[in-house]
């Protein structure tokens, strides 16, 4: 298995744009994470989904962020407009289940970089 | 006060040393334990899993909980410039509540 895919690895765009991340989770897992990771904040679940359905994102951190799973082989997060804050590395994992039962396999991630 | 607290370091240790990483927490529900391992550049791997309280070994890493004092360790032995790297204690309770990290340890070991 290739593992989880991100995309695009590296992004660099300017406040107001609006960016979108993707991803491609290990097949036949039925959990989808999406998490932000930073100096400060260390590494924050923003949402998780199973079976194709969002089950808590109460990480997001305002309005402008919004994730979508249309089928299970894929997902993305949707940043709109964009602010320099919002610079990090965004990973996703995926897992068989949603707790530390299942092991969460993380993409890459992809590194944001809002001038 | 977080859920989970992890010193960020950094730490700087020779090789051979015996390291050991923590991590405390405040939530008394959680059960399940585990320690990512994050080369720079890459995402988080699992590197040990741990039920409950006590010990589990695993080739040169041991991770030891207790429950009483709500602290984990992470104890790597004859470490190596190959274990340079963030780790990252993760916990859950039960059921399909999601994983909590801390936010990491960076461990350098010089050659």
């Amino acid at each position: 298995d290739a593992g989880v895919i991100q995309s695009p690895r590296h992004e660099v765009t300017e406040m107001g744009q609006e960016v979108t991340l993707r991803c491609k989770p290990i097949s036949g897992h039925d959990y989808l994470f999406w998490y932000r990771q930073t100096m400060m904040r260390g590494l924050e679940l923003l949402i998780y989904f199973n079976n194709n359905v969002p089950i808590d994102d109460s990480g997001m951190p305002e309005d402008r962020f919004s994730a979508k799973m249309p089928n299970a082989s894929f997902s993305t997060l949707k940043i709109q407009p964009s602010e320099p804050r919002d610079s990090a590395v965004y990973f996703c994992a995926s897992s068989r289940t949603s707790g530390g039962a299942s092991e969460q396999y993380f993409g890459p991630g992809t590194r944001l970089t809002v001038t | 006060q977080k859920e989970v607290e992890q010193d960020p370091g950094p730490l700087s240790v020779p090789e051979g040393a015996i390291v050991s990483l923590n991590c405390t927490y405040s939530n008394s529900a959680f059960q399940y334990f585990m320690w990512y391992r994050q080369y720079s550049r890459k995402g988080p791997e699992l590197l040990m899993y741990t039920y409950s309280s006590g010990n589990k070994e695993d080739g040169r890493f041991t991770a030891q909980v207790d429950k009483s004092s709500k602290y984990i360790s992470l104890f790597i032995r004859d470490s190596q410039p190959s274990d340079s790297a963030t780790y990252l204690c993760a916990m859950y309770n039960s059921g399909n509540t999601p994983l909590v990290f801390g936010k990491g340890t960076r461990l350098s070991v010089i050659a």
